[in-house]
Order: C-alpha cells, then structure tokens, then sequence
C-alpha cells in the first residue's frame, strides 16, 4: 500500500481566515513533504520534514506554517494568505529523506486551494 | 545543481499508437530518475524509477523507460496508448538539495489522445 491521504479536497478561504491542511500516511515513512503546485507547472517544494523535524524551508512565507505532530501526520497552517497562494497543495513521503532508492516518493491527491 | 528537460510541451497521439515522451537530465552521479503522471486536478501517481541496473525499466499501465547514460537520457514508452493515458507526465531527478535530497522535476509533457 502506497497511499498518502490529504483533507480536504477543496479549500476556499478568505485572506483573514486560518485553516489548516492535512496529510497522513500509515507506511511507516519518515519523510514527509509538502509542495505547491500552479497551473501548468512542476510541483515546487516547499517544507521537507525528516524523522519529524524540519530540515528544509525553501524560502516560504511566514504565512505558511507546517507542523509535524508524529511520524503518520503533517499539517499545513494557512494564515493571511493572498490570492496568489491559490494553487494545488501536494503532500508525499519517503521511506527516508536520504540519496537512494529509499527515497521514492508517493504523492496524494492535493488539497485545491483558493484565496479569495 | 541537477537538471531535468522534457522538450515537448504537447504531444498528441491516436489511440492504439505508440508513444515516446522524452526526458534528459544532467546529474554529475549515477542519477536516480523517475516518471510520474498527473491526471488534471489529481496527485502525482508513480509510473516507474530508475536507481541501477537493468536500463530498460518496466512501470506500471504498460509503460517502460530506457536509461542510456551516454545521452543523459530516460525516455518513457508505451506501444499502445489508450485514451485513458491523456494526462500530464514529468520527469524527475533525485539529488543534493539545501538539507537533504530533493526531486527536481521537468516542466512536464502533456499528453493528448485522439479517439
């Protein structure tokens, strides 16, 4: 089994909200990733988390804050964001973050979000 | 740093032919390649990877890629395409990144199919 599940599927906010994205996985791996996604384009990445502890922040906004409360979850905190934050999020994991087979990662299905 | 160049941005096939979507990379180690598909407003599903051995690669959906080092290429095939197979494919390299590796991946291929 290979899954990465995300919540929600569609997400609509306004530039005042806080809402929070969601991403689980029960395959024993101990990295988790959290990419944006624009229309037409590769996923970026934004936040690398490895055994639970951040090891990558490429440069995001402070309004996005990710969270890792155990080896199974990551969240996405969502605050203040601007229209131009809509996209599709995409979550994945790896068996581990290092160079090697073991890091073959597994995407979910995104959360679309849209900043009003 | 490592790089990956899909040069067909639009590919349109008929259904029942074959299909070659090109990748070239540029890695400076034996590299770690991969193929995913997206299907419009859905995740990245795993289609096949390259770590050694073997250069031919089988994937899942009947897809295959061939690894050949001297032209830093790892091109995706399917002898038969079906209509179902119309979606967005990119390339990926697995190398170095700030704090740990990372995925880089190519702008993508999108695939259409003619019924």
């Amino acid at each position: 089994d290979t899954e990465v599940t995300q919540t929600p599927k569609h997400l609509v906010m306004g530039m005042t909200n806080k809402k929070s994205l969601k991403c689980e996985q029960h395959m024993g791996h101990r990295a988790m990733y959290w990419y944006k996604q624009k229309a037409k384009k590769p996923p970026e990445l934004m936040f690398v988390y490895s055994y639970e502890k951040l090891s990558i922040n490429e440069s995001v906004p402070s309004r996005f804050s990710p969270e890792c409360p155990n080896s199974s979850l990551l969240n996405l905190h969502l605050h203040a964001l601007q229209p131009e934050d809509s996209a599709l999020y995409l979550c994945a994991s790896s068996q581990d973050p290092s160079g090697g087979a073991v890091n073959t990662q597994y995407f979910g299905p995104g959360t679309r979000l849209t900043v009003l | 740093a490592q790089s990956v160049t899909q040069p067909d941005i639009h590919i349109t096939v008929s259904e029942g032919a074959s299909l070659e979507l090109r990748c070239n990379y540029s890695y400076g180690a034996t590299p770690y390649l991969f193929w995913y598909v997206q299907s419009p407003g859905q995740g990245l599903q795993l289609l096949l990877k390259y770590f050694s051995g073997d250069t031919l690669v089988q994937g899942i959906k009947g897809f295959e890629a061939e690894f050949k080092r001297s032209q830093s290429s790892f091109n995706l095939r399917k002898p038969s395409v079906h209509w179902s197979d119309a979606a967005e494919y990119f390339c990926a390299v697995l190398g170095p990144g700030a704090g740990s590796y990372q995925l880089t991946f190519g702008k993508g291929t999108k695939l259409s199919v003619i019924p």
